[in-house]
C-alpha cells in the first residue's frame, strides 16, 4: 500500500546551519506531495507543496523538489532560525493523504 | 488563522465518561477529517466526512463515532473513555481532491 518514510528526530542544529529532512514515499500513481509544519501548541499548517515531477515547492526559505525517479521529497533550508523549531510532516496524496511520523527539529541559538 | 475552529480547547474528564468534540470547517470546505495525536503514536487518521457522508475510515475505535451535520460542522464522540485516550484531537478541512488540509488548533483531552 501507499506509505511514507521520513527521517526520525529529534534533529538538533545550531542557528544558521543547513537543514535537510529526508522523505521518501511509496505510491501507486503520481501523488501530490506536501510538507506540513506544526509549531508548539498549534495545529499542522501547510508549508509547501509540489504536484508533479521536478516541481519545486518553496515557502519561508524552505524548499523541496519532487523527485519521481527516487520517489523522494526532501525538505531543505539553507540557514535555519530558532523560530523554525517545530515538527515537520511529509505527506503524499494519491486518493488520500498519508502523514509521515513527523520529525522534531530543535534549533539552538 | 486556518479558518477551522475546534471547541473546546481543553477537556479534562474521568475514565468511563463520554465527551463530544466539535469542529467548524473552513468556509466552503466540504471535507472534514479527524486525527488523534499522541506522543507515542504520532498523528493517526481517524475518519473523514464529505458533505455529510462518511468517506474514509482510519484507525478509529468502536467506542468513537463521528458525524457531519447539514451545516458541515462535525462532532467526534468518544465514549467509555480510557486513560490511553488522552491525546490531542485535531480536525482538518479541505476542498475537493488533493487540496491541502487546513487544521484547527486541536482539543487536548486529558483522562484522569
Amino acid at each position: 500500500g501507499d506509505s511514507v518514510t521520513q527521517m526520525e528526530g529529534p534533529v538538533t542544529l545550531s542557528e544558521e546551519a543547513f537543514l535537510t529532512i529526508n522523505c521518501t514515499y511509496t505510491a501507486t500513481g503520481y501523488p501530490s506531495l506536501f510538507w506540513y509544519v506544526q509549531y508548539p501548541g498549534e495545529g499542522l499548517q501547510l508549508l509547501l507543496k509540489a504536484t508533479k515531477a521536478d516541481d519545486k515547492g518553496s515557502n519561508k526559505g524552505f524548499e523541496a523538489t519532487y523527485r519521481k525517479e527516487t520517489t523522494s521529497f526532501h525538505l531543505e533550508k539553507g540557514s535555519v532560525q530558532v523560530s523554525d523549531s517545530a515538527v515537520y510532516f511529509c505527506a503524499p496524496w494519491v486518493d488520500k493523504i498519508i502523514f509521515g511520523k513527523g520529525t522534531r527539529l530543535h534549533i539552538l541559538p | 488563522d486556518s479558518g477551522v475552529t475546534q471547541t473546546p480547547k481543553h477537556l479534562i474528564t474521568a475514565t468511563g465518561q463520554r465527551v463530544t468534540l466539535r469542529c467548524s470547517p473552513r468556509s466552503g470546505d466540504l471535507s472534514v477529517y479527524w486525527y488523534q495525536q499522541s506522543l507515542d503514536q504520532g498523528l493517526q487518521f481517524l475518519i473523514q466526512y464529505y458533505n455529510g457522508e462518511e468517506r474514509a475510515k482510519g484507525n478509529i475505535l468502536e467506542r468513537f463515532s463521528a458525524q457531519q451535520f447539514p451545516d458541515l460542522h462535525s462532532e467526534l464522540n468518544l465514549s467509555s473513555l480510557e486513560l490511553g485516550d488522552s491525546a490531542l484531537y485535531f480536525c482538518a478541512s479541505s476542498g475537493q481532491g488533493s487540496q491541502p488540509q487546513h487544521f484547527g488548533d486541536g482539543t487536548r483531552l486529558s483522562i484522569l
